[in-house]
């Protein structure tokens, strides 16, 4: 069973669409997060949850929203795609240290 | 400057070498330290965590030095499936957000 898995796995799109990548943990961490990790190969947190309740939300543009139906579920929704958005996108999930990544999203924006 | 550093690498290194490469951290009052590694288009994975007074894992061995605020990692003889890219973590001050630097990338040559 998957731990943390995140869906598309690939997702290649037009400029000025709108797309969601879902995520769901089965390890009943508490804290779930969006990391981006561009070309770069910098990874940075863009959103963490905490038992569905928003804590972290780094500066990110509010064509990106983040949701949490439940604590196991955390989706990233990206209104208005621009080219600069082409990046892998990790979901991941924490108790205190202990970080678990899903396998990641790479999204192309063309 | 980052809040935490590394060399980008690559490091070429012979099958059976030893390796070794630090990471700086800019904060303090940074509480815990951890190596992930991250396989190509994969998703990044827990190495190990770095303890005060340093902790070895098989072939692995980390290092913390708090006075000049870096950690180290040693890979003693080397196997080609340690080529990936490692990923220095460090852990806010405030709660337990990981900061996350760039990333050394190491290729093993045979």
């Amino acid at each position: 069973d998957t731990a943390v898995s995140q869906t598309p796995k690939y997702l290649v799109t037009q400029m000025g669409n709108d797309k969601s990548i879902k995520c769901e943990q089965n390890l009943g961490h508490d804290t779930m997060y969006w990391y981006k990790q561009d070309s770069k190969k910098f990874l940075k947190i863009m959103f963490s949850y905490n038992n569905k309740e928003l804590i972290i939300n780094e500066t990110v543009p509010n064509r990106f929203s983040p949701k949490s139906p439940d604590k196991a579920h955390l989706n990233l929704h990206i209104n208005s795609l621009e080219l600069g958005d082409s990046a892998v996108y990790f979901c991941a999930s924490s108790q205190y240290y202990g970080y678990t990544f899903g396998s990641g999203t790479r999204l192309t924006v063309v | 400057r980052k809040e935490v550093e590394q060399d980008p690498g690559p490091f070429n290194v012979p099958e059976g070498a030893t390796v070794a490469f630090n990471c700086t951290y800019s904060n303090s009052a940074s509480q815990s330290f951890f190596w992930y590694r991250q396989d190509c288009r994969k998703e990044p994975k827990l190495l190990m965590s770095v303890y005060s007074s340093g902790n070895e894992d098989g072939r692995f061995t980390a290092q913390l030095n708090r006075a000049s605020q870096y950690i180290s990692l040693l890979i003693r003889d080397s196997k080609l499936s340690d080529s990936a890219t490692y990923l220095c973590v460090v852990t806010k001050a405030s709660n337990y957000q990981l900061i996350w630097g760039a990333g050394t990338k190491l290729i093993i040559k045979p």
